[in-house]
């Protein structure tokens, strides 16, 4: 079916003004993953859920990020009180399988937040 | 801590080269590594996936090795053409990383006629 779809391409938001970005994985992946790619730079890792659980969010910068997947496809992550550091491209991957080692990971193309 | 390097950070070769890019890590408990490509302003497109008990992959003009002992990878590309130009990434999930992945900064290709 359809790849991995994000929403919006771009967002331009003031400082202080909370965001929210949106990711419709795979039909059917288990498991989704959130990264931030700076300019330049590989993309680093934020959060992972598996279904709807979030397993793993050590990679969130602070606690004005939030991400969830309530019903276990789509998943938001909200940016709360945004700064002009939180400029960069946000991906959003997913996979078919659960433990997913030997799974590739499949990118969408990204949101691209601008903070002014 | 993870640390994954490319080198180079950016080349440019005349159409018809075989190239070869490097990916280093610092934890041999790798589960595999994978090779991404990156259009600007787009996401990134899986290119080969090897396993760790693998050591290459093969899908067309590319090649791909694993050496986990020596904590490295390598990106062949055969008869290189203007469409190869994009940035190549590594990245790999390490132990306990629930298939995480941890990026390598990447090398920019540009590959002229």
């Amino acid at each position: 079916g359809a790849g991995v779809s994000q929403s919006p391409r771009y967002k331009v938001a003031k400082r202080g003004q909370d965001v929210a970005l949106r990711c419709d994985p795979i039909s059917g992946h288990v498991s989704l993953f959130w990264y931030q790619q700076a300019l330049g730079q590989g993309p680093e890792f934020l959060t992972y859920f598996q279904n709807e659980a979030q397993l793993d969010k050590s990679g969130l910068p602070s606690d004005r990020f939030f991400a969830e997947r309530p019903e276990g496809s789509v998943s938001t992550l909200k940016i709360q009180r945004t700064q002009q550091e939180d400029s960069a491209v946000y991906l959003c991957a997913s996979s078919l399988e659960r433990t997913g080692y030997n799974q590739p990971q499949h990118f969408g193309d990204g949101t691209r937040l601008s903070i002014l | 801590k993870q640390e994954v390097t490319q080198i180079p950070a950016a080349l440019s070769v005349p159409e018809g080269e075989n190239l070869v890019l490097n990916c280093s890590f610092t934890d041999s408990a790798i589960y595999n590594l994978q090779w991404f490509r990156q259009d600007p302003g787009k996401g990134l497109t899986s290119l080969l996936l090897i396993q760790s008990s693998q050591r290459e992959q093969t899908s067309g003009r590319l090649n791909a090795s694993l050496d986990k002992s020596s904590g490295r990878s390598t990106l062949y590309i055969a008869a290189s053409q203007p469409g190869d130009s994009a940035t190549y990434l590594c990245a790999g999930p390490f132990s306990g990383g629930y298939n995480k992945l941890i990026f390598g900064a990447g090398t920019r290709l540009a590959v002229h006629p």
